[in-house]
């Protein structure tokens, strides 16, 4: 099971771009890299998923390099809303207990 | 609409008080999760199930007990609830094993 790791914490200011980077060095084949947003007293929301290259969707675009050891979720001018933790996983395609491993997240807080 | 829905959202309860938490989603989703959240230990997942009549254990399945009876509803038992399950817990589902989770709202239970 590839272990993760992202920054503990961001700070940003409404309006910045804002990228937060995961290693992930022993990622397999099979596995796929997935991103979640969780709000205080929320559950986790999706926000994208990849398995190499690059993905974008109309909130957020990921970064995968070729030799996939890391990833980064890129926020476009980000706002207060935008305040959350956010996860990111490495999952087996065949393995469904393997695919939503959350680590601590990092904790994006946007100023004013 | 496409929801999770667990209930109770809250409960404060004493230390072997026999309690089940019900989740149910209408998405037709083969796949659910039960996840536990504490803080500074992020997400860690108690049971999962691939369908109806299976299920597994996740990170941490002790003192607790799943059942998949019906395709959409995946309940939470605790026998024997103790402090240390004190907790915010949530249901999740998805449609295959590489797709996103929904997240329920959330349950906050207090055992005392």
């Amino acid at each position: 099971l590839a272990k993760t790791t992202q920054p503990i914490s961001m700070d940003s200011y409404e309006g910045q771009e804002v990228n937060i980077t995961c290693s992930h060095n022993n990622i397999a084949t099979n596995d796929y890299i997935t991103w979640y947003q969780q709000f205080p007293s929320q559950g986790p929301r999706f926000i994208i998923q990849g398995y190499k290259t690059k993905v974008t969707n109309e909130v957020a675009s990921l970064f995968i390099p070729a030799d996939r050891k890391s990833s980064t979720l890129s926020l476009p001018r980000v706002s207060l809303s935008d305040t959350a933790v956010y996860y990111c996983l490495v999952g087996d395609l065949g393995n469904y207990g393997q695919n939503f491993v959350f680590g601590p997240g990092t904790r994006l807080s946007v100023l004013p | 609409e496409a929801q999770v829905t667990q209930n109770p959202r809250y409960l404060i309860t004493v230390t072997g008080k026999k309690l089940t938490v019900t989740c149910s989603q209408n998405m037709n989703h083969e796949y659910m999760s039960w996840y536990r959240q504490d803080p500074g230990l992020g997400l860690r997942q108690i049971y999962y199930s691939m369908n109806v009549e299976v299920t597994d254990k996740g990170d941490v399945p002790e003192g607790y007990k799943v059942s998949r009876k019906e395709k959409r509803n995946f309940p939470l038992i605790l026998e024997s609830p103790s402090p240390n399950q004190t907790s915010l817990y949530f249901c999740a589902s998805s449609s295959g094993l590489a797709d996103e989770q929904y997240f329920g709202p959330g349950t906050r239970l207090t055992v005392t």
